[in-house]
């Protein structure tokens, strides 16, 4: 079955600067990448997703870029502000419906004032 | 705005009871899912229903069953808890359509006592 590898574990940046979030999967038969964003003591909500036909995707600050041959994505975050502070999960589908999917352990990020 | 609400934040139960665990969602979504999260170890799905009085098993259904008789509500039983089931629960609902966002309750922190 599907596993997700996501690094680092944790990542301290200080504010303004960015940080890289990455995940690796297994089944090459997986074809869409969500991100989710987990703040302390809140539900987890998507932020960003990529799709296997695409090689990236950006919005506003946050970006995904997604390597199938390697089978790998990449989170980036740029300008980091102190409320990015929280929990990201990656994500790979296991269906053909993109519905079903088996996460990574999660990063906690923290940026620093 | 969808809203999944869990019937309880926080749950203390003791060893060999039967615990209930209640999901409501009030956006008519057709796909429900139960995960539990712990550290270290992201989210991992317990169950799964794509319609009403459907269920699938996710990675680690073991101990725990689900109903769906209402396609707003997904329920999950600890059959006989067990201290190995304290945890984060979390439950998330989708509409059917390819690669659609899941969205996620406030969770349940059980502790088996």
């Amino acid at each position: 079955g599907e596993n997700v590898e996501q690094h680092p574990s944790t990542l301290s940046v200080q504010e303004g600067d960015s940080a890289v979030i990455k995940c690796t999967y297994s089944d090459s038969a997986s074809n869409y990448f969500p991100w989710y964003k987990q703040e302390l003591g809140k539900r987890p909500q998507l932020i960003i997703d990529i799709r296997s036909n695409v090689g990236e995707k950006k919005d506003q600050r946050i970006a995904v870029t997604l390597n199938k041959t390697a089978k790998h994505f990449s989170l980036h975050i740029t300008e980091t502000q102190p409320e990015d502070s929280a929990v990201y999960f990656c994500a790979a589908s296991i269906d053909n419906y993109g519905q079903n999917f088996v996460f990574g352990p999660g990063t906690r990020l923290s940026v620093l004032p | 705005d969808v809203k999944v609400t869990q019937s309880s934040r926080y749950l203390v139960k003791r060893t060999g009871e039967k615990v209930f665990l209640e999901c409501v969602q009030d956006m008519d979504h057709e796909n429900m899912f139960w995960y539990r999260q712990d550290p270290g170890l992201g989210l991992r799905l317990i169950y799964f229903s794509y319609d009403v009085k459907m269920k699938e098993k996710g990675d680690i259904p073991e101990g725990y069953s689900v109903s769906r008789e209402k396609k707003e509500r997904f329920s999950l039983i600890l059959e006989s808890a067990s201290t190995n089931q304290t945890s984060m629960y979390l439950c998330a609902s989708s509409r059917d359509g390819w690669g659609t966002e899941a969205f996620f309750g406030q969770g349940t922190r059980l502790t088996v006592v």
